[in-house]
């Protein structure tokens, strides 16, 4: 299987500032890459889908960049409801796998 | 908007069964492929099973092949997960999602503890 590594663990962002989260897989998956965002308690928010490519009603501060095996998210600059975990997906291969997830933190 | 309420969890002794249960609403159900993803208490998620919009293909993590089962019900507008053969760490809250390879409209979870 396919396994997805999220870095960092944990990062610690002031609001207003630019975060910036990455993932690797361990083969590549061409662009069939998803981000989500989940707060506690809720379910996931599906952010990006096709590694770069904003789901309905996801603001522009939220992008998707990579291919292959390394892509990042980036949040441009971080608002107050932005503090939650992020995971990537993948799904060009059975099974589809997650990464860990990494969580953004206010500094 | 697109709704996803599952039901069905709760406490059960190892070895033990579960049905989960997630009805659909305000999309055309028979259209869409449908996953089961879990998240044990303070994890990450880990995709469970997939099936077709047909239901005539069915995937499944190694995890749980052989234990549990995904189904649907089009005429009802509701998919399933049959859990056998429980184990204490298939203890997670249990999110339905509407998904073949990402999922972009997901329920709210229903919790199932697998404990003596």
């Amino acid at each position: 299987e396919i396994v997805m590594t999220q870095s960092p663990a944990t990062l610690s962002v002031s609001p207003g500032e630019r975060a910036t989260l990455s993932c690797r897989a361990s083969e590549s998956v061409s662009s069939n890459l998803g981000w989500y965002q989940q707060k506690p308690g809720q379910a996931p928010r599906l952010l990006i889908y096709g590694a770069s490519t904003r789901a309905t009603g996801i603001p522009a501060r939220f992008s998707g960049s990579g291919s292959g095996t390394e892509f990042t998210l980036t949040i441009s600059s971080l608002q107050s409801e932005d503090f939650a975990v992020y995971h990537c997906q993948q799904y060009n291969n059975w099974p589809r796998t997650f990464g860990q997830g990494t969580k953004v933190e206010i500094k | 908007e697109v709704q996803l309420v599952e039901s069905g969890g709760g406490l059960v002794q190892p070895g033990g069964s579960l049905r989960l249960s997630c009805e659909a609403s305000r999309f055309t159900f028979s259209n869409y492929a449908m996953t089961w993803v879990r998240q044990a208490p303070g994890q990450g998620l880990e995709w469970v099973s997939t099936i077709s919009n047909t239901g005539g293909s069915t995937y499944y993590a190694d995890s749980v092949k052989g234990r549990f089962t995904i189904s649907r019900d089009s005429s009802k507008n509701t998919l399933y997960l049959q859990m056998n053969s429980l184990r204490a760490e298939d203890t997670a809250v249990y999110y339905c999602a509407r998904f073949w390879g990402y999922g972009d409209y997901w329920g709210q979870g229903t919790l199932v503890t697998v404990s003596s």
